[in-house]
């Protein structure tokens, strides 16, 4: 079993919808929580960075973390045809040397 | 942007054959890693180096190895390519930045191993 299970999707949905994307791990010592966005053929970019549980928030997106259930979560209001992409999850138990454990990928598209 | 750039950005060659991937950083960056992108396994650490000579393996280092002589290159070497090695090549530098260390990554390599 992987340390990170992310659904492949694919998730398709209408323009202007709350989108939820979803991570679960299970080595309980992960505490930094990123989410990279990925366009087809381009590198991944970085989206959200987040230490410990709780939730951050940066303009459409929202980032959430719950460590007690071992899953992560972001949410994208208002959702335009340019967020069509694929989403991964990482984590990592250190600061620092952060020697990252990826999710799988989501790939979203958002129907105009 | 990181100010990180890959060559070749893509490249085709022959099983049996040595194939070396560079990655260029502008920026100074300690820290570099060297991952792989598969479909049905994501991003994978191949190594990683945090500092000029010192590198250190990764989770799928076995047929790769790397050298750092300089800070701003990172190079990847194929010792001796296989099909299973066919996949996208992605280089990466952690950025320190508001309490956090963050990783930015390149614009890939696609290597095809035929």
């Amino acid at each position: 079993q992987k340390e990170v299970e992310q659904d492949p999707g694919p998730l398709s949905v209408p323009e202007g919808a709350i989108v939820s994307l979803n991570c679960t791990y299970s080595n309980s010592a992960f505490q930094y929580f990123m989410w990279y966005r990925q366009y087809s053929r381009k590198g991944p970019e970085l989206l959200m960075y987040t230490y410990s549980s709780g939730n951050k928030e940066d303009g459409r997106f929202t980032a959430q973390v719950d460590k007690s259930s071992k899953y992560i979560s972001l949410f994208i209001r208002d959702s335009q045809p340019s967020d069509s992409a694929t989403y991964l999850c990482a984590m990592s138990a250190y600061f620092g040397n952060e020697k990252l454990t990826f999710g799988t990928g989501t790939r979203l598209t958002i129907i105009p | 942007d990181a100010g990180i750039t890959q060559s070749p950005r893509h490249k085709v060659t022959e099983t049996g054959t040595p194939v070396t991937l560079r990655c260029h950083q502008t920026e100074n960056h300690r820290y570099m890693y060297w991952y792989r992108q598969d479909p049905g396994h994501g991003l994978r650490l191949i190594h990683y180096s945090y500092g000029v000579k010192d590198t250190d393996k990764g989770e799928v280092s076995d047929g790769y190895s790397v050298s750092r002589s300089k800070t701003e290159d990172f190079l990847l070497t194929l010792e001796s390519a296989t099909s299973s090695q066919t996949s996208v090549y992605f280089c990466a530098i952690s950025r320190v930045r508001d309490y956090s260390y963050e990783q930015y990554f390149g614009p890939g390599t696609r290597l095809t191993v035929t």
